[in-house]
């Protein structure tokens, strides 16, 4: 059964440059399909971007000109990394399996962005 | 973009009554859509992918219908664990959620 566990900087200050990763546990990143997704506190939730194992990209274009997602294979890991954060980055962020439907999802980490 | 709008915003139901939730979609996106339940300080959960097929593990009592633009999301005997937080999501032209329905106990 599949997990994913995330972690990365929880408290950022404005401009610098939001960083988290996501294991996989028990299945491989191959042939799969792995997302990021974001939730304001007491919002809703906004899709950042996706990537597989061979390197396939895709971003929200709202988010496109800030955002990179990369896989290391060799880790089983993801990562997300948004530069010149601001207060309206603060969210909780979300890692997930899946091509359309999400499906496990990561624990979620609270990202702070304050001066 | 394509733009989900969920109703109501809030919905109170006793346990044991049944509960609707609609989506709609400002575009059609087909069949291309999910619900996922979403508890207090927990990762969403996927319930209902295609519109209507129900992900692995989910009771029956979850049902989900509609197609193009508009869709809903039936709970047909509301247990306490059902009270939460629901929102769907199309992928038919990348992702996008509604802003959620809360179903609260009355």
């Amino acid at each position: 059964q599949v997990q994913l566990q995330q972690w990365g900087a929880g408290l950022l200050k404005p401009s610098e440059t939001l960083s988290l990763t996501c294991a996989v546990y028990g299945e491989s990143l191959g042939g799969y399909y792995w997302n990021w997704i974001r939730q304001p506190p007491g919002k809703g939730l906004e899709w950042i971007g996706e990537i597989n194992h061979s390197g396939s990209i895709d971003y929200n274009p709202s988010l496109k000109s800030r955002v990179t997602i990369s896989v290391d294979m060799s880790r089983n890991q993801f990562s997300l990394n948004l530069s010149s954060v601001t207060a309206a980055d603060t969210a909780v962020y979300y890692c997930a399996k899946g091509f359309a439907t999400l499906d496990p999802w990561g624990q979620g980490t609270l990202v702070t962005v304050s001066s | 973009e394509i733009v989900m709008t969920q109703s109501p915003a809030t919905l109170s139901v006793s346990p044991g009554e049944r509960a609707t939730l609609s989506c709609r979609a400002s575009q059609s996106v087909s069949s291309n859509l999910a619900w996922y339940q979403q508890k207090p300080g927990q990762a969403p959960r996927l319930l209902i992918y295609g519109a209507s097929t129900r992900a692995t593990g989910i009771p029956a009592r979850f049902s989900g219908s509609g197609s193009g633009t508009e869709f809903t999301l039936t709970i047909s005997s509301l247990q306490s664990e059902d009270f939460a937080v629901y929102y769907c999501q199309q992928y038919n032209n990348w992702y996008t959620f509604g802003q959620g329905t809360k179903l609260e106990i009355k």
